[in-house]
């Protein structure tokens, strides 16, 4: 299994739709979870880190479910500039040791 | 610009050569980190500096030798490299130690291939 696993897709969706990315995670002592986004040839940047009680930012939503060891976004009202490939970011254990493991990304495509 | 650059941004070596790949982070940050990123497959830490010593170095060959001199600079040095291991090399940075930040800065990365 997997240590991060994600759906590649790609998902094709249309400007202003809703779209949601699901991702599960192996390891059950994780304490730290992100989703970072991927532009074409470009490197990852921080997108939003994931907390126990869900946030949100903007149109975006992340949520967690620790039982299920399971992590979602959500963004709402796509935009053009939503296509890139969304990567979801777990710890590697239960202290900070600054090992990060990726998941393969999904891929978003919004279309006009 | 993310504060973290990467130098080359293109590699083209053959089978027998050395190269070094160069990262330098302007960020104030104390920890360094090289990722290798292979075409359809997730990112993949190779190693972790802090404070210019290394605590993570997960199985990378030894043709693969990073080095630290300092907490604003990272090289990884590469020799007798295998046509497998082109892929893109990205460098990031972020804080370490009490309260280590797991959210990292990303240079562009060098895009690497082996002849």
């Amino acid at each position: 299994r997997k240590e991060v696993e994600q759906d590649p897709g790609p998902f094709n969706v249309p400007e202003g739709a809703t779209v949601a990315f699901n991702c599960t995670y192996s390891n059950s002592a994780s304490q730290s979870f992100f989703w970072y986004r991927q532009d074409c040839r470009k490197e990852p940047k921080l997108l939003m880190s994931v907390y126990s009680s869900g946030n949100e930012d903007g149109r975006f939503t992340a949520q967690l479910n620790r039982a299920s060891q399971y992590i979602s976004l959500l963004i709402r009202d796509s935009k053009l500039s939503d296509s890139a490939t969304y990567l979801c970011v777990v710890n590697g254990g239960s202290s900070n040791t600054g090992k990060l493991i990726f998941g393969q990304g999904t891929t978003l495509q919004v279309k006009p | 610009e993310t504060g973290v650059t990467q130098t080359p941004r293109h590699l083209v070596m053959g089978m027998t050569n050395k190269k070094s790949l160069k990262c330098e982070q302007h960020l104030g940050h104390n920890a360094m980190y090289w990722y290798k990123q292979s075409a359809k497959k997730p990112l993949e830490l190779m190693f972790v500096y802090s404070l210019e010593e290394r605590v993570e170095n997960n199985s990378v060959p030894s043709r693969f030798s990073p080095e630290c001199p300092n907490s604003s600079h990272l090289f990884l040095h590469l020799h007798t490299l295998q046509p497998e291991d082109s892929a893109l090399y990205l460098c990031a940075s972020s804080h370490s130690g009490q309260g280590w930040s797991e959210k990292l800065f990303f240079g562009s990365g060098t895009q690497l291939s082996v002849l």
